[in-house]
């Protein structure tokens, strides 16, 4: 069990580029989760996926924001046309996919828009 | 829907003295709770979570936490306090399915020597 993977740890970019993270969940987790947190506050949900599905997408999602897991692996966060506001850190999870279990966090992708 | 309040946003203890950091739920269904802790450029760790089993839950590294229904609480507590305890502590709340957990805005816990 090697945990979740997040890459890259850091990026910083500036304002109106595109960014792509990546996040390996553990193996054979069917559940892979994104959130967001910024400073001082606790993760916000940003989307799910089950399998290669993505079931659930928060409002804080927007238009500029799109997630991915095409063979139900590894996932893709992009963000584009980044704003200073963007700047955060990004979280995935997984969990195996029953009911009340705990979600794994991989150690974050952390973002500076300037 | 549901949501989680983290009563103070920094406690401070000293080494070997209790520890209590307080989260009350809201939530339309039975709840699912849980506490994490996240060091310093990491992720966050799974202390402890209630799924309606015991009301008393015992996590890892001596925490455990209480769900009281009549207080809508779930409190985590520690008898003594350790440096290494020194973290970000968040309180969740998610239903059944699991797949919108809702964070509290978290409490940064400092451990004098």
């Amino acid at each position: 069990d090697t945990g979740v993977s997040q890459n890259p740890r850091h990026k910083i970019t500036k304002r109106g580029q595109n960014v792509t993270f990546r996040c390996d969940p553990i193996s054979e987790h069917n559940r892979l989760y994104w959130y967001r947190q910024t400073l001082g506050q606790g993760p916000e949900f940003l989307t799910y996926f089950q399998n290669e599905a993505q079931l659930e997408k928060s409002r804080l999602l927007s238009d500029r924001f799109s997630a991915e897991r095409p063979k139900g692996s590894f996932s893709t966060l992009e963000i584009q046309r980044t704003e200073q506001g963007d700047s955060a850190m990004y979280l995935c999870a997984s969990s195996p996919g029953l009911t009340a279990e705990t979600q794994y966090f991989g150690p974050g992708t952390r973002l500076l828009v300037l | 829907a549901q949501s989680v309040t983290q009563l103070g946003s920094h406690v401070s203890v000293s080494e070997g003295a209790l520890v209590l950091l307080r989260c009350n739920y809201s939530s339309s269904v039975p709840p699912y709770l849980f506490w994490y802790v996240q060091y310093p450029n990491q992720g966050l760790q799974l202390l402890l979570k209630y799924t309606s089993a015991a009301t008393l839950v015992k996590g890892i590294n001596g925490f455990e936490a209480e769900f009281k229904k009549s207080e809508t609480s779930f409190h985590l507590t520690k008898p003594s306090a350790h440096m290494s305890d020194a973290a970000e502590y968040f309180c969740a709340v998610s239903g059944r399915g699991n797949n919108d957990m809702r964070f509290g805005a978290g409490t940064r816990l400092t451990v004098k020597p």
